[in-house]
This record gives C-alpha cells, sequence and structure tokens, in this order.
C-alpha cells in the first residue's frame, strides 16, 4: 500500500523560497512525482524522481531521499501565480499512484 | 498536440441514476488513469487501463467500472449514483505506463454533482 503526508498549508511572501516536504511508505516504489494544481483546475506535471539527489527546474527543484522515504518540493523566487496546492505522488510498480492530501501554498505581497 | 479531453465537463444526475464519462488520452498514449477528488478526500485512484486492459484498481465499490477501448479512450461508469459520489473526476494518461509509473498528464476533469 501507500502512505503519503504532507503538510495542509504555508504561507511565505512574494520572493521568498518555501520547501514543502513529504514523506511516503511505499511498496514497490518507482518514483516520486510533484504536482501543481490552481484551484478549479487539473493538476500539471512539475516533476519527477527516482534516483536519490537533487532535481533542478528554473525556480522549482525537487528532492529524493530513497533510504528516508522522503521528498521535498523547493520554490525559489516565490511569485503571486505560484499560489496552488501542490501534490506529492508515490508511483508503484503496479500502474498507479498514490496522492497526498496536497500542500496549499499562499504567497502573500 | 492535444492534450487529455474529458466529456462531459459538467453534469447534474439524481440518486440512483447513472453516468458515464469519457476520456480521450493524449496522442500515443495507451495508459489511462481516473481519479475521484474531493475536498475532504483529495485525489484517490480509481482505476488504470492499459491496451484496453484494467491493470489496477482502487478501493471503491463495485458500482465504479470502467474499460478502454482499442484507440486508447477510455470510458467509466457509476451505477446508482450517491449523494457522496459528487465529486470532480480526472483522467491522466500516460506514454508507457508498462513497468513503471511516468509522468501523467491530466484532463480537465469532469464535475458530477449528485442531487
Amino acid at each position: 500500500g501507500q502512505n503519503i503526508d504532507q503538510p495542509t498549508e504555508m504561507t511565505a511572501t512574494e520572493g521568498a523560497i518555501v520547501q514543502i516536504n513529504c514523506t511516503y511508505q511505499t511498496s514497490g516504489f518507482n518514483g516520486l512525482f510533484w504536482y501543481q494544481q490552481h484551484a478549479g483546475e487539473a493538476p500539471t506535471f512539475l516533476s519527477y524522481n527516482v534516483l536519490d539527489g537533487l532535481e533542478e527546474k528554473g525556480r522549482f527543484s525537487s528532492f529524493l531521499s530513497r533510504s528516508k522515504g522522503y521528498s521535498y518540493l523547493l520554490l525559489k523566487e516565490l511569485q503571486m501565480k505560484d499560489s496552488a496546492s501542490y501534490l506529492c505522488a508515490g508511483g508503484s510498480n503496479d500502474y498507479k499512484l498514490s496522492f497526498g492530501a496536497g500542500t496549499t501554498v499562499t504567497v502573500r505581497a | 498536440k492535444a492534450g487529455v479531453t474529458q466529456t462531459p465537463r459538467y453534469l447534474i444526475k439524481t440518486r440512483g441514476q447513472q453516468v458515464t464519462l469519457s476520456c480521450s488520452p493524449i496522442s500515443g498514449h495507451r495508459s489511462v488513469s481516473w481519479y475521484q477528488q474531493t475536498p475532504g478526500q483529495g485525489l484517490q485512484f480509481l482505476f488504470e487501463y492499459f491496451s484496453e486492459t484494467q491493470r489496477n484498481k482502487g478501493n471503491f465499490p463495485g458500482r465504479f467500472s470502467g474499460r478502454q477501448f482499442s484507440n486508447s479512450r477510455s470510458e467509466m461508469n457509476v451505477s446508482t449514483l450517491e449523494l457522496g459520489d459528487s465529486a470532480l473526476y480526472l483522467c491522466a494518461s500516460s506514454l508507457i505506463g508498462q513497468s513503471r509509473s511516468y509522468e501523467q498528464y491530466f484532463g480537465p476533469g469532469t464535475r458530477l454533482t449528485v442531487t
């Protein structure tokens, strides 16, 4: 089975950095995904980590430690448009993604 | 390249009725997954199809079913609707998904309201 935990809410100021942590317990683990979902819209893919380490994509970076069952998404130089829900999801060999409840990030001016 | 499309976008049904939702994946994507999203439960996995075969199913009652056609289009059906089935139903497609999870691209969803 899968168990994905992430904080419910986070607030940060425009231009700042925010780190969203995610812990997982996954059988047949096959990668860790991060998605962004704006209110009323579908989730959009942000990142995928299958090996340990940091993956950087512009202002967004994602980190994975398989031995610790831990990942984080780092958002740098926050912009107002980054206000959204960020979903951590564990992939498994049985062809499913299990999502956490999501972290709502609010960016304030 | 066109994205994942879902029809209808909005639907209102009454308790006891049944409903069929449709999903057309991105061209070339053969894996289609369905999710239910509610404010209280988040995104819950319903089932995944690949080459017309259901490979995995989430913890939902038998009232929820689905299928996939030879052109990879997929449908899900909910029979005997209950108030608790009111949710956003999302479909996602991915390129392979044979031996490993791969990034999934979501459609806009179907907002189902059961009254």
